[in-house]
């Protein structure tokens, strides 16, 4: 299994400009998450799913969307990036009933 | 909401040494997780660990539910070890990890 993957590792952005943050995972967990981890913080989280077709959102969602059409996948959106957005994203899934969090390998953003 | 604190916020060993990183939270909980992420950013889960003890080679985690407090123990640190250390909690419907602000550790030659 090649667990939770994620692309791009690293993008730069001009303030305005929009861009989908990829998120793929095999392990055929129903819940997945978008957090994002400020420098020297824990993570927030900014949108979850708990199986096809439902999202909600987290802490921060503003400035994102997400959409979840299939198990495998949670893309994240930006629209209209913003410099508070530099960050580093990282998208997570678990089982049901289990606690357990598999993390992906982060997309560092920077918005310029 | 559930607060997590965690305590050095930044520790210095020498390799071979040991060290226990502390996890408090404000709340009663019974799913505490133990997260490494190392100097290139990847989070990896160490333990879940809602209480009790667990060991895994030189690492092991306590749990004190009742005394809402958590233990990371390292011994003989490598400089492999290096990285933040999270605690973090689930909280809510969604499970969100609720994540404490880390323990910083260098582990030099």
């Amino acid at each position: 299994n090649a667990g939770v993957t994620q692309t791009p590792k690293f993008r730069i952005l001009k303030i305005g400009q929009s861009m989908t943050l990829q998120c793929t995972q095999d392990m055929n967990h129903n819940y997945m998450y978008w957090y994002r981890q400020d420098p020297g913080m824990g993570l927030k989280l900014i949108y979850y799913s708990v199986g096809a077709g439902i999202t909600d959102k987290g802490e921060v969602p503003n400035g994102y969307n997400v959409s979840r059409s299939t198990t495998e996948d949670f893309p994240l959106r930006l629209e209209l990036a913003a410099p508070s957005q530099t960050s580093v994203y990282f998208c997570a899934s678990r089982e049901g009933g289990r606690e357990t969090q598999y993390f992906g390998p982060g997309t560092r953003l920077l918005v310029l | 909401g559930i607060q997590v604190e965690q305590s050095p916020p930044d520790l210095i060993l020498q390799e071979g040494a040991n060290s226990t990183l502390r996890c408090n939270f404000s709340d009663s909980v019974n799913n505490l997780q133990w997260f490494h992420q190392n100097p290139w950013g990847q989070l990896i889960n160490l333990f879940y660990i809602p209480s009790g003890t667990k060991q895994n080679g030189r690492l092991s985690a306590t749990t004190v539910a009742t005394e809402r407090y958590s233990l990371l123990y390292i011994s003989s640190s490598q400089t492999t070890d290096s990285g933040v250390y999270f605690c973090a909690v689930a909280a809510g419907n969604n499970r969100k990890l609720i994540w404490g602000l880390g323990t910083s550790l260098a582990v030099n030659p």
